[in-house]
């Protein structure tokens, strides 16, 4: 079956540590995005990219890193700069080149620092 | 600035009573306007892509319409299954960025 696959499901970390959140996708899409979610608050992203190689940042990247070495792979890096990252992680990918530019996301990742 | 509003916050419905879910937005150009379905703890779940104002799209009970100042998601005779968070996300500029509302907490009880 296509879809994104994120994991862990449920992450733990101590303060001070960099922590790397996997997703990976088999739907060949170009386009991959990481989004945060904290209650009460709508969904926000932190990085993009739209293709291999490549990608920019998002309204609140302060603290994280990611890389694009792979079409099907996009890592999120959450480093021991970012001074709030217990939240909800959520991955998605669109397929921008057939104009579908809707996003289908991963089933994320629970994030809590210890 | 683009600005996605949603009301309401929270919504608790009769199983059958049916209602609708608001989305307003401001944007200065608008490509698309998407609706998801979150259950709690997983990734949201796509249902609707709305382009232009005066489109509608339709899956089982549910109904999303896009004016050129807001969308709706009406739900008739909604069921207990149907409870969950509904997003609204517009989709604006050259990047294929979504922004999201804060979504609507709906509950149907029997």
């Amino acid at each position: 079956d296509g879809g994104i696959t994120q994991s862990p499901k449920y992450l733990f970390r101590k303060e001070g540590q960099n922590v790397t959140l996997s997703c990976e996708q088999n739907l060949n899409h170009d386009a991959m995005y990481w989004y945060r979610q904290d209650p009460g608050q709508g969904l926000r992203l932190i990085y993009y990219s739209q293709i291999v190689n490549d990608f920019q940042k998002g309204d609140i990247a302060e603290g994280y890193s990611v890389s694009r070495e792979k079409k099907e792979s996009f890592p999120l890096t959450v480093t021991s700069a970012q001074k709030n990252p217990t939240a909800f992680y959520l991955c998605a990918s669109s397929d921008r080149g057939k104009g579908n530019t809707e996003a289908f996301f991963g089933q994320g990742t629970r994030l809590t620092v210890v | 600035e683009d600005q996605v509003t949603q009301s309401p916050e929270a919504l608790r419905l009769q199983e059958g009573e049916s209602s609708s879910l608001n989305c307003s937005y401001t944007v200065s150009g608008l490509r698309g306007l998407f609706w998801y379905r979150q259950d709690p703890g997983k990734g949201p779940e796509f249902l609707f892509t709305l382009y232009s104002a005066g489109e509608e799209k339709e899956k089982e009970r549910l109904k999303a319409t896009l004016t050129k100042k807001e969308s709706f998601l009406h739900i008739t005779a909604p069921k207990p299954e149907d409870s969950a968070t509904y997003l609204c996300a517009l989709l604006t500029g050259t990047a294929s960025k979504l922004t999201f509302g804060t979504g609507t907490r709906l509950q149907v009880t029997l």
